[in-house]
């Protein structure tokens, strides 16, 4: 079956420094991957998506995220982080047995300080 | 576009009451999608309607919760008989394509936090 690990619970940065929010997948096949962020009270937005084309994928608000299969995992990165960034990360794979279903991993906090 | 409207934002039950969640997916979606998320956890798969079908149910508990999506009007999560353990935020999702077609993005609403006291 699908799954994900996301290793950090929470992230702290400081504004204006590198981001990197860790997960593995687990899968027998090349998986769809996506992540997504939830603000505090609102609902979530999908920031990225990998469906086996370009390895490394491009989202919106600057962040992006590299496949690796060899290392089965999906790190989400952005260069320089913004307080806005401040928010709950979801990596999410998509289960591709029966009815096809996303399966959140648990998810990691980024907390960025002044 | 709207997006995905959920209502209520926040609902308070006492135990043994009912619990009624209502989703409006957007326009064009015909796929709806419940997930409950329980205090620092991910989100957990409940049940995905089309129009006037349930299509997989898995993740439901099978007691006291239903979910319905007719042909006209919101997708409806109703949980009878509420107790302390059924306190979290549900959300909905909606999409133009069933699982599995064009990289399957769901466009996610705002939730409604559930508090059984």
């Amino acid at each position: 079956a699908q799954s994900v690990t996301q290793l950090d619970s929470h992230v702290s940065v400081s504004e204006g420094t590198p981001v990197l929010l860790r997960c593995n997948y687990s899968s027998s096949y090349s998986p769809s991957l996506f992540w997504y962020v939830q603000h505090p009270n609102k609902g979530l937005q999908l920031l990225l998506k990998y469906t086996s084309a370009a390895t490394l994928v491009k989202g919106i608000n600057g962040f992006e995220a590299e496949f690796k299969k060899s290392e089965t995992s999906f790190h989400l990165t952005k260069p320089s982080a913004h307080m806005s960034d401040a928010a709950e990360y979801f990596c999410v794979v998509l289960m591709n047995t029966g009815f096809q279903k996303l399966v959140f991993g648990t998810g990691t906090r980024l907390l960025v300080s002044p | 576009n709207a997006g995905v409207m959920q209502n209520p934002r926040h609902l308070v039950r006492r135990r043994g009451q009912e619990a009624r969640l209502r989703c409006s997916p957007m326009k064009g979606h015909s796929h709806v999608y419940w997930y409950r998320q329980l205090p620092e956890e991910g989100l957990k798969f409940m049940v995905y309607l089309q129009k006037e079908n349930i299509i997989d149910e898995s993740g439901m508990p099978k007691e006291r919760f239903s979910a319905e999506f007719p042909k006209e009007g919101p997708s409806i999560l109703r949980i009878q008989q509420v107790v302390r353990g059924d306190s979290a935020a549900y959300f909905c999702a909606s999409s133009p394509d069933p699982p599995g077609q064009g990289g399957h993005e769901q466009y996610f609403g705002p939730g409604t936090r559930l508090t059984v006291t």
